[in-house]
């Protein structure tokens, strides 16, 4: 069983409202990656981290930002939602390497209208 | 850039039948190789991996083989159940150490009893 969850699972915002997705794992993994979901079921990442005070950009740009103060944490951030964000995120963390099972929370669906 | 090429879907089968979802690679070196499975609501779930050429990676029934030589990593099973129903994703890390994946498009695969 997975230690990786999301906050909240379902979002409903209105435009222009800010919004965080919470993300938190207890299993003390170094690296964590927020994905986005496309409703043609994709994923693609978009932010990515290797450990504490370290974020990069991933391949899909995203109006998004996150940050990592703390190893189990890494909530993303959109300051002012937009209909075109409307997505599922998910979520992950792994231990190691390009050979290590990454894990992945059950995911948030954002909705903007 | 790496890419990974899913094959089209959805794919329906009656319970019990075999098994074959395509998927191809493009990539410099020596990628590692994973089938993840979602089921509905749910985030990602590693299936199988397999990390050097000629590895099968297996799991409840599920095979894969890495196959460099046609940069191939099908997924197949015998007999399918009803609860396999799910949509199911190949995914490859790059040789960078990252831990990022690339995913395929995913394929939906529907089992009727």
């Amino acid at each position: 069983e997975a230690d990786i969850y999301q906050t909240p699972r379902y979002l409903v915002i209105g435009t222009g409202k800010k919004i965080t997705l919470e993300c938190s794992q207890t299993m003390g993994h170094d690296k964590m990656y927020w994905y986005q979901q496309d409703p043609g079921m994709e994923l693609h990442l978009i932010h990515y981290s290797y450990g504490v005070n370290s974020t990069e950009k991933g391949d899909l740009s995203s109006e998004s930002t996150v940050s990592r103060i703390r190893t189990e944490h890494f909530p993303l951030t959109l300051e002012s939602a937009r209909p075109s964000h409307t997505s599922q995120y998910l979520c992950a963390s792994s231990s190691g390497d390009r050979n290590t099972e990454a894990f992945f929370g059950q995911g948030t669906r954002l909705t903007v209208v | 850039g790496d890419s990974v090429t899913q094959m089209e879907g959805p794919v329906t089968l009656s319970e019990e039948a075999f098994l074959t979802i395509n998927c191809t690679y493009t990539a410099t070196g020596y990628p590692s190789l994973f089938w993840y499975v979602q089921y509905p609501g749910e985030g990602l779930q590693l299936l199988l991996k397999a990390t050097k050429a000629d590895d099968k990676g297996s799991n409840k029934g599920f095979e894969a083989t890495y196959r460099k030589e046609t940069t191939s990593f099908h997924l197949e099973k015998g007999s399918v159940q009803v609860s396999d129903s799910a949509v199911y994703f190949c995914a490859l890390s790059d040789q960078s150490n990252t831990g990022k994946l690339i995913f395929g498009q995913g394929t939906t695969l529907q089992v009727k009893p």
